[in-house]
């Protein structure tokens, strides 16, 4: 089976720009998570969706948003971006909800924020 | 603080010694997970472990499970070049989300 994709791989944005991120799950798993990797704060749990529904969400402002689509494929929005918004952004698939299962991580992408 | 808690901060260790890594938690989970990291890439599962187990063994790996304790260790034996890497545990709260530990970075001289 071919792993989580994500794309772009690179990105990088201006100040007050948006972005959309792209998660590409392994076939057959209905559960995409979202983190944020950055030196200071570690990793940090952003949503979980599974089955095109939101189920649960971790303490990031409301710039961050998120969806599913039917076919479990799911992207990722930060709107008016900030310094502090350059990091890794990695999702997660996995065959089951609420991380009762192995997740299975695709490679990121780099966000820089200019 | 975060909900796990990884120690050491960092390792070093010379190739073919066992390298060990411990995890703190604080509240009850579901599983705890372990993951690797290799130079800002993207995180490969390591092994998971369910709130009922005590131990699970993956080729060179080992981890056990103390719930009592709420913490879990990683064991690397006969470690090698290749698994230096960040390693980290993540907590499995019960329906509600992932959260990672800071992680241990794990230094393997040849």
């Amino acid at each position: 089976k071919a792993g989580v994709t994500q794309t772009p791989r690179y990105l990088i944005k201006t100040r007050g720009q948006q972005v959309t991120l792209s998660c590409s799950p392994i076939s057959g798993h209905r559960s995409v998570s979202w983190y944020q990797q950055t030196p200071g704060q570690g990793l940090q749990f952003l949503f979980e969706y599974f089955s095109e529904t939101q189920r649960n969400k971790g303490n990031f402002p409301g710039r961050f948003s998120g969806r599913q689509f039917s076919n479990s494929r799911s992207e990722m929005n930060v709107s008016t971006l900030e310094l502090g918004d350059s990091a890794l952004y990695l999702c997660a698939s996995s065959s089951s909800p609420s991380f009762t299962d192995t997740q299975y991580f695709g490679p990121g992408t780099r966000l820089t924020v200019l | 603080s975060q909900q796990g808690e990884e120690d050491p901060q960092a390792l070093s260790i010379q190739e073919g010694e066992n390298a060990t890594m411990n995890c703190s938690y604080k509240t009850s989970i579901n599983n705890l997970q372990w993951y690797r990291q290799n130079s800002g890439r993207g995180l490969v599962h390591l092994i998971l472990i369910r709130s009922n187990e005590r131990e699970k063994h993956s080729g060179r790996l080992r981890v056990t499970l103390d719930t009592s304790k709420k913490s879990s260790s990683l064991l690397i034996t006969a470690s090698r070049a290749a698994d230096t890497a960040s390693y980290f545990c993540a907590t499995a709260l019960y329906g509600n989300k992932l959260v990672f530990g800071a992680g241990t970075i794990l230094r393997v001289k040849s």
